[in-house]
């Protein structure tokens, strides 16, 4: 079954760092662009960050550029959200997504509160 | 960065058809994709590039597009399509990012 399983999301206070994880499983992950979306509590989705399939090709989202960092571990099948100078305005469900030109393939989502 | 505008809700009787909007320049070089999201749910991919459906969604679900517009049109509406929708695309040309819609509630009656 083609799966991705977020973690590592939670309670944090604003200046503070989380590191998301995005478990693939079921096809070739190091052969897919994969992406970061997240969700604040009521409101839409806003698409975070992108990485190409070897990781040496990133773009971040003006609001979290400079604070977040996207990577992957193609022989861990993992992709990571490192999130850094957290502010109030990133609590939000994020999800990982899969890139066929469309995201076709979506985590359940991991919750991040930034509060103090 | 580009912009996807959609209305904020739409409605539909049961069984008739409904069309949903997404506006944005960056559709005049990049093909819409479509996400219908239920409460407490991730968003599942319902339609992409010209008018393609994933493999398990149903075809009164269908995409065209036309100039800065992108439309989604469920052609006799269910109970059960009663979620979010959501399109997004590639930003504009040469900005590797990408940007969603505002998301459009869209509700049977």
């Amino acid at each position: 079954e083609v799966q991705l399983v977020e973690s590592g999301g939670g309670l944090v206070q604003p200046g503070g760092s989380l590191r998301l994880s995005c478990a693939a499983s079921g096809f070739t992950f190091s052969s897919y662009w994969m992406h970061w979306v997240r969700q604040a509590p009521g409101k839409g989705l806003v698409w975070v960050s992108r990485i190409n399939s070897d990781g040496s090709s990133t773009s971040y989202a003006d609001s979290v550029k400079g604070r977040f960092t996207i990577s992957r571990d193609n022989a861990k099948n993992t992709l990571y959200l490192q999130m850094n100078s957290l502010r109030a305005e990133d609590t939000a469900v994020y999800y990982c997504a899969r890139d066929v030109d469309a995201f076709d393939i979506w985590g359940q989502g991991t919750m991040v509160t930034v509060s103090s | 960065s580009s912009e996807l505008t959609q209305d904020p809700a739409v409605s539909v009787a049961l069984g008739q058809t409904v069309r949903i909007t997404c506006q944005g320049d960056s559709l005049r070089s990049y093909y819409a994709s479509w996400y219908q999201q239920k409460p407490g749910q991730a968003p599942v991919l319902v339609i992409y590039g010209k008018n393609n459906r994933p493999s398990g969604i149903p075809d009164r679900f269908s995409g065209s597009s036309s100039g800065n517009t992108a439309s989604l049109t469920i052609t006799g509406a269910q109970a059960e399509d009663e979620a979010d929708y959501y399109c997004n695309s590639r930003d504009s040309s040469g900005n590797p990012n990408w940007v969603f819609g505002g998301g459009t509630k869209l509700t049977v009656l």
